[in-house]
């Protein structure tokens, strides 16, 4: 089973707009994270925020994260066709990650 | 540094049969996680060792068992493979133990593609 659960499921965006995706999740976390996956391969770390945080920025990356709501926001900004993949937020309780079902964002030039 | 490697990259096997598929971790983990990743789905937990103990299982049947070694390399084995079966197989490591103050952060291999005909 999922912890949590990516909205939208796809997303097809040109360069230079903006890609918004969200994430909500069931139980208590200790942080929760985003990660970057290429076409069927290896995921990549992009960002963690700890439960005591609000947001936080990387680069061209900011994530948000409600623990009341159990919902977390991940923002790309200015975005290039070097940014197409699937992005997935996993959850960490306390050593056990579990990932959503991730967003397939596709952008075109 | 080498990162979290896996072999074999590709596996085909027959149903009844059985597979193992093998992680080497960044050198200094000691945490080994593996997941399970069915065609356009997303990554369904599987096992998680540190320092030679499982730790957690995921939801799947004990068919799906594994190890890790004093070296803390980590084998997945799967008994009695079912067409189902058929993923890509990923293994992660991380350098710290979930901890009310720490934080795992996971370093992917490329995978192992299993196929059950």
């Amino acid at each position: 089973s999922q912890q949590g659960e990516e909205d939208p499921q796809a997303l097809s965006i040109q360069e230079g707009e903006n890609a918004t995706m969200n994430c909500s999740y069931k139980t208590s976390i200790n942080n929760l994270q985003w990660y970057r996956q290429n076409s069927g391969r290896g995921l990549v770390h992009l960002i963690l925020i700890r439960s005591n945080e609000r947001e936080k920025h990387s680069g061209r990356l900011r994530v948000t994260l409600d623990t009341s709501k159990k919902s977390s926001s991940l923002l790309i900004t200015a975005s290039r066709a070097a940014d197409t993949a699937s992005y997935f937020c996993a959850t960490d309780s306390w050593g056990k990650l579990q990932f959503g079902a991730g967003t397939q964002v596709v952008v075109t030039p | 540094e080498a990162g979290v490697t896996q072999s074999p990259t590709h596996l085909i096997k027959t149903r009844g049969q059985q597979a193992t598929l093998r992680c080497s971790p960044i050198s200094g983990h000691t945490s080994v996680y593996w997941y399970q990743q069915a065609l356009g789905l997303g990554l369904q937990f599987l096992l998680w060792y540190d320092e030679g103990e499982e730790r957690n299982r995921g939801n799947f049947p004990p068919r799906f068992s594994g190890r890790q070694f004093p070296n803390y390399s980590s084998e997945l084995n799967v008994n009695a493979l079912e067409l189902e079966d058929s993923a890509l197989y990923l293994c992660a490591s991380s350098l710290r133990q979930g901890t009310l103050s720490g934080a795992n952060v996971l370093t992917f291999g490329a995978g192992s593609r299993l196929t059950v005909l």
